[in-house]
């Protein structure tokens, strides 16, 4: 139980262009979920926290114009990275929180901008 | 969040017990320990928490000390798969759509050796 599926795994997008991946809570609801990203050899870093209904709340230094996070159901959360720059490849990674299990992860999706 | 230290690295022999101490020395009476793993490019995995008593699951087993200060992750019988970053985060457990952040330190690269 508690699975995050996370799409796509990975994604090649030109500068300027936007991308969005997809964060689904498979057999719960998932009222919060959680953005990381991670760069190369660095541990993971949280971006925001994702409240269904609500807005996001980005933690300090996210440009929250730039990684737009929608939370419309129960069951879905999403993140836009806007204009994408090389800058911003990165692994990014979906969480959410369970009684049971605490945390639990997607599979995180491999950004690369050329 | 009560702060975690773990050493950067260990080496263990496949098909011996691999054991990752944790340190938190500062970790609050509701708080209890969880312990992740991330396998190069992949999401984080689940392992075991625990508030005060030792726990054992199909993974791996957790002992933590009296005082709570300490903890040390158990895998038994450690094959080349579980080479991977292990995490050691102390948080107060998630009731379900908690909006509490799940912060990472560097944790542990356990590298199994055939």
């Amino acid at each position: 139980g508690a699975v995050v599926s996370q799409h796509p795994s990975w994604v090649i997008c030109k500068s300027g262009t936007s991308v969005k991946i997809e964060c689904r809570s498979l057999d719960f609801q998932a009222t919060t979920m959680f953005w990381y990203r991670q760069f190369p050899k660095q541990s993971l870093m949280l971006m925001a926290t994702s409240n269904e209904g609500s807005k996001a709340t980005y933690e300090q230094g996210v440009e929250k114009d730039k990684f737009l996070i929608n939370h419309a159901s129960l069951t879905l959360s999403t993140l836009t990275v806007t204009s994408a720059h090389p800058e911003d490849s990165s692994f990014y990674i979906c969480s959410a929180s369970t009684v049971s299990y605490g945390y639990t992860f997607g599979s995180g999706t491999r950004l690369t901008v050329v | 969040d009560a702060k975690t230290t773990q050493p950067p690295s260990m080496d263990c022999a496949e098909g011996r017990a691999a054991n990752l101490p944790c340190n938190h020395s500062t970790i609050s009476g509701n708080e209890y320990v969880y312990w992740y793993r991330q396998i190069h490019s992949q999401g984080p995995q689940y392992i075991i928490h625990g508030l005060k008593n030792n726990e054992t699951n199909e993974m791996a087993s957790l002992i933590i000390t009296e005082d709570r200060k300490s903890s040390t992750l158990i895998l038994p019988h450690a094959t080349l798969r579980d080479t991977a970053v292990y995490y050691c985060i102390v948080r107060v457990a998630p009731s379900g759509g908690s909006n509490y952040k799940l912060t990472f330190g560097k944790g542990t690269l356990l590298t199994v050796n055939p």
